[in-house]
């Protein structure tokens, strides 16, 4: 079982709608949380930063933590035409260790937004 | 500020071959990290960085992949000989070590294609 699962999609909207992105993970060492946006042939590019559970809005953006489920989920509202990408969830353990700093990421979900 | 920066871009090489990266860190970023990208996954962790000390390359084939950060700033990864499993994006990431952990920015990615 991998660390992170992640839907791989393919997920096709149309233009407005909302859209929301899941992930759940096993390891309960997982404190800090992001997701990344990945266009093709591009290097993923950080959206969100979240640490512990809770809620981070950022614009369009809604980012949700349960730890106690072990799922995280990204919210796009009024989705656009250039919001299609690929979302990358990743994660990182808090503490010292070898461990520490390591950001393992889920296979990714390719996002269409249709105008 | 400029990002992280990578090079090249894009290589092409014959199997058996031996190839090498390049990765320029955000200044000031203390840890750097290589990542493999394989078709259609999230990015998988090689080896990472704190300032020139390896600290985690479980992840790194050392039968074939060296890597070395000299002088904590730049740094690089080579492969010898290729395979053609070797085909993927090399990503280089860096981020400043705080406690608690913090964000990692991603470069372009090298897309290295083994024929």
């Amino acid at each position: 079982q991998k660390e992170v699962e992640q839907d791989p999609g393919p997920l096709s909207v149309p233009e407005g709608a909302i859209v929301s992105l899941n992930c759940t993970y096993s390891n309960s060492a997982f404190q800090y949380f992001m997701w990344y946006r990945q266009y093709s042939r591009k290097g993923p590019e950080l959206l969100m930063y979240t640490y512990s559970s809770g809620n981070k809005e950022d614009g369009r953006f809604t980012a949700q933590v349960d730890k106690s489920s072990k799922y995280i989920s990204l919210f796009i509202r009024d989705s656009q035409p250039s919001d299609s990408a690929t979302y990358l969830c990743a994660m990182m353990p808090m503490g010292g260790g070898q461990g520490a700093q390591k950001l393992v990421f889920g296979q990714g979900t390719r996002l269409t937004i249709n105008p | 500020e400029a990002g992280v920066v990578q090079s090249p871009r894009y290589k092409i090489i014959e199997k058996k071959q031996p190839v090498a990266f390049w990765c320029n860190p955000i200044s000031g970023h203390n840890t750097l990290y290589w990542y493999r990208q394989n078709l259609g996954q999230g990015p998988e962790l090689l080896i990472r960085y704190e300032n020139e000390e390896a600290v985690d390359d479980s992840q790194l084939p050392k039968d074939r992949f060296s890597a070395e950060r000299l002088k904590g700033v730049d740094s690089t990864l080579k492969i010898q000989p290729a395979e053609l499993g070797d085909s993927a994006v090399y990503l280089c990431a860096s981020s400043l070590d705080q406690v608690g952990g913090t964000e990692a920015f991603f470069g372009q990615g090298t897309r290295l294609t083994v024929v």
